[in-house]
């Protein structure tokens, strides 16, 4: 089965610090990157998603940066905040196939005040 | 906005008790599946449907099984509920436009078998 490896498991961050959650995958099909954010008691929701045409996308404080031949992609949050403090999961999806979107493992992200 | 409901958040059973899990949609999406979370292993997929009486298997349907029988509304069923599956369970919708990636979660219902 495709994997996306995502690393680290835990990260703890001093606020106001990037916090960087990283991700590798397999299939070079796959063409759409989508991070979800996941607060405890919640499910998952789409934070920012990213296409393989570019190398880096930004929304506020969240940036994906992808490395097509690397076949690497990984998540930046600038000047952690508390509210940031959530479980991240990164994906990897091919066109046409909505129903094999793979999840990474997440990553348990805490900001100290 | 896209809501997702699970009608149980907590459950508690027996082995071998037949567990129904209720999920409706109110966005009128194509494909809704089912998922379940566990520490360390992501998301993992255990059915998705993507029309009315349509039904696929995931990465896990083992011990599992779905019915949708109407558009909004899809089931997930344990037929005799053991202590393997004591897990957070996920249900999710998304538009019939693939490629998009965007699921649309409910809020969890957390199981655990006795």
């Amino acid at each position: 089965q495709q994997q996306v490896k995502q690393s680290p498991q835990s990260l703890i961050v001093q606020k106001g610090g990037i916090s960087i959650i990283n991700c590798a995958y397999e299939n070079t099909a796959f063409d759409y990157f989508p991070w979800y954010q996941q607060f405890p008691g919640k499910g998952p929701a789409l934070l920012i998603a990213i296409r393989p045409d570019v190398s880096e996308k930004k929304e506020g404080r969240f940036t994906i940066s992808f490395n097509k031949s690397a076949k690497q992609f990984s998540l930046h949050i600038m000047d952690s905040q508390p509210g940031d403090s959530a479980t991240y999961f990164c994906a990897s999806e091919g066109y046409s196939s909505a129903s094999k979107i793979i999840f990474g493992s997440g990553t348990r992200l805490s900001i100290r005040p | 906005d896209v809501k997702v409901t699970q009608s149980s958040r907590y459950l508690v059973k027996r082995t071998g008790e037949k567990v129904f899990l209720e999920c409706v949609q109110d966005m009128d999406h194509e494909n809704m599946f089912w998922y379940r979370q566990d520490p360390g292993l992501g998301l993992r997929l255990i059915y998705f449907s993507y029309d009315v009486k349509m039904k696929e298997k995931g990465d896990i349907p083992e011990g599992y099984s779905v019915s949708r029988e109407k558009k909004e509304r899809f089931s997930l069923i344990l037929e005799s509920a053991s202590t393997n599956q004591t897990s957070m369970y996920l249900c999710a919708s998304s538009r019939v436009t693939s490629g998009t990636g965007e699921l649309f979660f409910g809020e969890g219902s957390r199981l655990t078998v006795l």
